[in-house]
């Protein structure tokens, strides 16, 4: 049973540029969440994904966007990087919308912006 | 709003028993979850408290106070692979909207 599968691992980019990056949930899990976390800290909430709809968001601006598919999986996009955007990328997947649903995080994209 | 606090780092000798506590703000109560991360590595689920009380998983027990705001961690008969930061989190209202602590850098000794 295949856990939650991030893409890439490592991405470098510089100010401007534009990054996508891609999640694919455990087996059988319906919900996506996107989390920031820089060095040193906890996760922070980026947006949740479910039914194909972001449904809930936190407090990013709106480079920040993303999309999933019909089979669950989820991009996150970023517009115009800038360095602060330098950061570990956490994808979570789990089922259905319960607030005492376990969450299973993919092993992250390492993104650095130059 | 909603806050959590934790300690940012410990350190203990392995062999040894170690509380990791955690302190939350929440405008909703909805549970508190800890996640266990190794360095370079995805969070895993350790434990999940919605009710006051200790709750003990092995090695591992987790304890929850809600009038008081406050959980804690409990490592026992630590070991070298114990070495991890644990992360303190809690639902923000509805769905799976978690708020994190800063993570609790435990480093075990020989």
């Amino acid at each position: 049973d295949a856990g939650v599968t991030q893409s890439p691992t490592h991405l470098i980019k510089t100010r401007g540029q534009q990054v996508t990056l891609r999640c694919s949930p455990k087996s059988g899990h319906d919900t996506v969440s996107w989390y920031q976390q820089a060095l040193g800290q906890g996760p922070q909430f980026i947006f949740q994904y479910y039914e194909e709809e972001e449904r809930q968001r936190g407090n990013f601006p709106d480079r920040f966007s993303g999309h999933q598919f019909p089979n669950y999986s989820s991009e996150l996009n970023v517009n115009a990087l800038l360095l602060g955007d330098s950061a570990l990328y956490l994808c979570a997947s789990s089922w259905g919308r319960a607030t005492n649903e376990k969450l299973f995080f993919g092993s992250g994209t390492q993104l650095s912006v130059l | 709003g909603q806050n959590i606090d934790q300690p940012t780092e410990m350190t203990a000798t392995e062999g040894a028993i170690v509380q990791i506590n955690c302190t939350y703000q929440t405008s909703g109560f909805n549970g508190l979850f800890w996640y266990q991360q190794h360095a370079g590595e995805a969070p895993t689920f350790l434990s999940y408290n919605v009710l006051d009380g200790l709750e003990e998983k092995g090695r591992f027990s987790s304890f929850l106070s809600r009038s008081k705001g406050y959980s804690y961690l409990l490592l026992k008969e630590l070991q070298m692979k114990d070495s991890a930061s644990y992360l303190c989190a809690a639902p923000r209202g509805y769905g799976q909207n978690f708020v994190f602590g800063p993570g609790t850098r435990l480093s075990v000794l020989p």
